[in-house]
């Protein structure tokens, strides 16, 4: 299947700082990547959508002014977490599908390992 | 209303049995994806097995196959000769549509038992 890095896969930061987590697809390029969020013993919370060349779709409930999401290139999305607060501690986890791979593996979503984000 | 529904908080199944993990969507769009993902504590979602609205047969990836029951809406994971790495949890998760979101289920906590 694809593969799809994550960076940082651990963050501890102060509160009020901003953080960057990096999401890249390795051997294939995306058109399209989603960022979830995860609580503990949780399921995944879809928070945006983002679309190479052009803006995030957000979810309804989600800041955008404060997470950032850019879609720079075909194989990398960054989401920032500005001005975090503890509240913002969470686990947080790109996905983006191979639109090349065919049959159903294009409709399928690979994952990045995660972030495990801690504000302090 | 939910749209993928688990209703096992937490499974618990005897080494190289099988289990069956349960699943059940609702959607009114024709065409639409089911797709099972197991994470272990490390955090990283695998993908494990897809089953398409149109697809006639049940799907199967080695020890993982999808009982897809369409007139009951529902998408059971079944994984045979269970082994202790299958501890993990395990999500259901539906797409609507092409390329749109995928929707989560509230996930499957499973423990093998050596």
């Amino acid at each position: 299947g694809a593969v799809v890095s994550q960076h940082p896969s651990r963050v501890i930061c102060k509160s009020g700082t901003s953080v960057k987590i990096e999401c890249r697809s390795l051997d294939f390029q995306a058109t399209t990547m989603f960022w979830y969020r995860q609580f503990p013993k949780k399921s995944l919370m879809l928070m945006a959508t983002s679309n190479e060349g052009s803006k995030a779709t957000y979810e309804q409930g989600v800041e955008k002014d404060k997470f950032l999401i850019n879609h720079a290139s075909l194989t990398l999305s960054t989401l920032t977490v500005t001005s975090a607060h503890p509240e913002d501690s969470s686990f947080y986890i790109c996905s983006a599908r191979d639109p090349s791979s065919g049959g159903a593996g294009t409709d399928t979503q690979y994952f990045g390992p995660g972030t495990r984000l801690t504000v302090l | 209303a939910q749209k993928i529904t688990q209703t096992q908080p937490g499974m618990f199944v005897q080494e190289k049995e099988a289990v069956t993990l349960d699943c059940t969507y609702d959607t009114s769009d024709p065409s639409y994806g089911l797709f099972w993902y197991k994470q272990p504590s490390s955090g990283e979602m695998i993908f494990l097995i897809y089953q398409g609205s149109y697809d006639q047969q049940n799907a199967t990836e080695g020890r993982y196959s999808l009982n897809f029951q369409k007139a009951r809406k529902s998408a059971n994971l079944v994984i045979s000769a269970s082994q202790l790495g299958d501890s993990a949890m395990y999500f259901c998760a539906m797409r609507e549509g092409y390329g749109n979101k995928l929707v989560f289920g509230a996930g499957t906590i499973l423990r093998v038992k050596s």
